[in-house]
């Protein structure tokens, strides 16, 4: 069972232009979120996402940021107009949830490191 | 909103020495986890160990244990016979318990040095 799998894992992107991080949880999960990890920083949430619906974004800049989790395919992080304080790396997370289940574990990918220049 | 402190940027350790990395959360939730994890330079996020507040009993997973105070809403980390491959950013993590978003909070990490 293939892991939570990221692409790009580096992306480097010109200050104006847009970047696009994809996410293809684990086989089976219908749950992704997304955090940011700033240099020297722990991860930050930014976003969680079930199929076709943004469950919180609380976390999410108000702009320049979106996220979607369509019914077929990745879930994608677009971050338009990218900045240099965009620089980071960026994680997802997939999850399984169960209403019956007490505790669902969220399994990592390996990140996208974004560089703006 | 919750929060989680990680007091100590940086520990060393002796290898086969005993290191403790320290954590405090604070939270007016009854129901939460909390988590220890391990972040090597490859970057990976790998959970260490996991402690659900309803528990009494302190969690442990072979080198790894808990010690978890809840009046207190601390959680540190003991690692005993440290090995190299321990050195790595080390994060705690507070979720809160089953229901809503389940996201997680992160400290600002611990970085471990293991010594030969």
């Amino acid at each position: 069972n293939a892991g939570v799998m990221q692409n790009p894992r580096h992306l480097v992107r010109r200050r104006g232009q847009e970047a696009r991080l994809r996410c293809s949880p684990m086989k089976g999960h219908s749950h992704v979120y997304w955090y940011r990890q700033l240099p020297e920083e722990g991860l930050k949430f930014m976003v969680y996402l079930q199929k076709e619906n943004i469950i919180d974004e609380s976390g999410m800049p108000k702009e320049r940021f979106s996220a979607e989790f369509p019914k077929e395919g990745p879930s994608i992080l677009r971050i338009q107009q990218v900045v240099r304080g965009d620089s980071a790396a960026y994680f997802c997370a997939s999850a399984s949830i169960s209403g019956r289940a007490v505790y669902n574990e969220q399994f990592f990918g390996p990140g996208t490191r974004l560089t703006v220049l | 909103a919750q929060t989680v402190t990680q007091s100590q940027p940086e520990m060393s350790v002796q290898e086969a020495e005993t290191v403790t990395l320290s954590c405090t959360y604070d939270t007016s939730e009854s129901d939460y986890y909390l988590f220890w994890y391990k972040q090597p330079p490859s970057r990976q996020m790998i959970l260490v160990i996991r402690q659900e507040a309803y528990k009494q009993q302190n969690a442990t997973e072979n080198r790894f244990s808990v010690n978890f105070q809840k009046a207190a809403k601390s959680f540190s980390l003991k690692i005993s016979d440290s090995q190299l491959g321990d050195a790595a950013m080390y994060f705690c993590a507070y979720r809160r318990g089953q229901g809503g978003s389940e996201k997680l909070v992160f400290g600002k990490g611990t970085k471990l040095t293991v010594n030969p």
